[in-house]
C-alpha cells in the first residue's frame, strides 16, 4: 500500500532555509504519470498546496511562492525534497507529503504531517 | 487562480441528520471537484472525486453533486464520527486550490 512520511526540522529560525524529506513506499517516481506534491496548513487555517514534482522531473509550484520553493526526487531512495527558503513566522503550519492522482489532479494520500514552527 | 468558496463556515447538526455543504468555483471547473475530511491532528482524507465518485472504503451516507462552478457535499445520517472540518478543492488547474473549509459541529 502507499504510504508517505515527511521528515526534518520542527522550529527554524527567521529568514533560514526549510529543508523537508518526504520518503514514500508503494509506489515508484520512475512510473509513468507518477508524482508527490506539498501541501500545507497552518495552525487553525486552510490547506494551501505548495508544488509538485512528476517522474519525468516536470515541477510545479504555488505562483505566490514560487521564488522560494524548489523541489527534488531521488529515486533512488524513494524520496522528494522540498526546500523552502526565507522561511517567516507566517510560514508557521504542518506540511503534508501527497500522492497526486486524478481525474485531474487530486490527493489521495497523505503523509502524518511534520508541524514546522517559524520563531526566533 | 481558482478561487473556492465554501458555505457555510461551520454548521451545527445533531447524530442522525442531514447536513449539505456547498462549494463554488469562480470559473468553470467542470467536474474536477474533490471534497476531503479533515479530524484534528490528523491529515485529510480524500472522499469524493470527479465531484460525485465516492472513494474507496467511504461510507455510503457521503454524496457529492455539481458541476461547472456549483457543488455539494451531502451527509446523510450524521454518525458521531462524521464531526470534522470538510475542504473541497478544484482539480482541474494548476494551481491547485482549497475552499477555507467548513467545520461541522455536534448541536
Amino acid at each position: 500500500q502507499i504510504t508517505l512520511k515527511e521528515s526534518g526540522p520542527t522550529l527554524v529560525k527567521p529568514t533560514q532555509t526549510l529543508t523537508l524529506t518526504c520518503t514514500f513506499s508503494g509506489f515508484s517516481l520512475t512510473t509513468s504519470g507518477v508524482g508527490v506534491g506539498w501541501i500545507r496548513q497552518p495552525p487553525g487555517k486552510a490547506l494551501e498546496w505548495l508544488a509538485l514534482i512528476y517522474w519525468n522531473d516536470d515541477k510545479r509550484y504555488s505562483p505566490s511562492l514560487k521564488s522560494r520553493l524548489t523541489i527534488t526526487k531521488d529515486t533512488s531512495k524513494n524520496q522528494v525534497v522540498l526546500t523552502m527558503t526565507n522561511m517567516d513566522p507566517v510560514d508557521t503550519a504542518t506540511y503534508y507529503c501527497t500522492h497526486p492522482s486524478g481525474p485531474g489532479v487530486l490527493f489521495d494520500y497523505w503523509g502524518q504531517g511534520n508541524l514546522v514552527t517559524v520563531s526566533s | 487562480d481558482i478561487q473556492m468558496t465554501q458555505s457555510p463556515s461551520s454548521v451545527s447538526a445533531s447524530v442522525g441528520d442531514s447536513v449539505t455543504i456547498t462549494c463554488r468555483a469562480s470559473q468553470d471547473i467542470r467536474n474536477y471537484l474533490a471534497w476531503y475530511q479533515q479530524k484534528p491532528g490528523k491529515a485529510p482524507n480524500l472522499l469524493i472525486y470527479a465531484a460525485s465518485s465516492l472513494q474507496s472504503g467511504v461510507p455510503s451516507r457521503f454524496s457529492g453533486s455539481g458541476s461547472g462552478t456549483d457543488f455539494t457535499l451531502t451527509i446523510s445520517s450524521l454518525q458521531p464520527e462524521d464531526f470534522a472540518t470538510y475542504y473541497c478543492q478544484q482539480a482541474n488547474s494548476f494551481p491547485y486550490t482549497f475552499g477555507q473549509g467548513t467545520k461541522l459541529e455536534i448541536k
